[in-house]
């Protein structure tokens, strides 16, 4: 079944404490992706990664970083989590370049960061 | 860069009524307009979608129309059902890689 998976699904950590979502896809896609949810304001894109070792910047990376070393796996990582970056996240995948491509969400990871 | 307005925020129809969202994009380069639906706990699903070479595309009860002058691009569902309550979320993009959503409509159907 084709699948992004993301996990932890749930989490609540405290501030600075370095936490990585991790976030595979079993799909070949090129294009990944990471957005945050928050009410309100729709879906924002953080990081996105058009292969590997290549990777760029989204709408809101501040405070984020990610990394591309194998084609499935696509890491996101808070090195000092802050209570603003508390939020819902989503990876997501898609074929080719990615930003004219439908997009293959993951189910989400719920931060809170106290 | 893109900028990307949702209406409404919120919709309620009963069961049976049709429903229409539209959303309007600024970036006269965008030309992928994909329309999602999320249901609780899970991750947005993509349900429709249409390019700038095309005005309208339909698929059973859903259809989406773009109108690339006014830059404005709706979804319609007829024959609404209550497994159709969801927040819908329109995008565009295409001058760029990094695609802009709307900010949500929750539509909601009363049985």
């Amino acid at each position: 079944e084709a699948q992004v998976t993301q996990n932890p699904r749930y989490l609540i950590t405290v501030t600075g404490k370095k936490l990585t979502v991790t976030c595979s896809q079993n799909m070949n896609h090129e294009y990944m992706s990471w957005y945050r949810q928050d009410p309100g304001l729709g879906l924002r894109q953080i990081y996105y990664s058009m292969n590997v070792e290549v990777t760029d910047k989204g709408d809101v990376p501040e405070g984020y970083k990610v990394s591309r070393k194998e084609k499935r796996n696509f890491p996101l990582i808070l090195e000092s989590p802050s209570p603003n970056q508390t939020s819902l996240y989503f990876c997501a995948s898609s074929s080719g370049s990615g930003g004219n491509q439908p997009q293959h969400f993951g189910d989400g990871t719920r931060l809170s960061i106290l | 860069g893109e900028n990307v307005e949702q209406h409404p925020s919120t919709l309620s129809v009963q069961e049976g009524d049709s429903a229409v969202i539209k959303c309007t994009y600024s970036d006269s380069a965008s030309n992928y307009f994909p329309w999602y639906k999320q249901e609780l706990g899970k991750g947005p699903q993509l349900i429709i979608d249409i390019r700038s070479n095309v005005g309208e595309k339909k698929d059973q009860r859903i259809a989406v129309t773009l109108n690339k002058t006014a830059k404005h691009f709706s979804l319609h569902i007829t024959e609404t059902q209550p497994e159709d309550s969801a927040v819908y979320f329109c995008a565009a993009s295409g001058g760029s890689y990094i695609p802009t959503f709307g900010r949500g409509t929750s539509l909601i159907v009363h049985p």
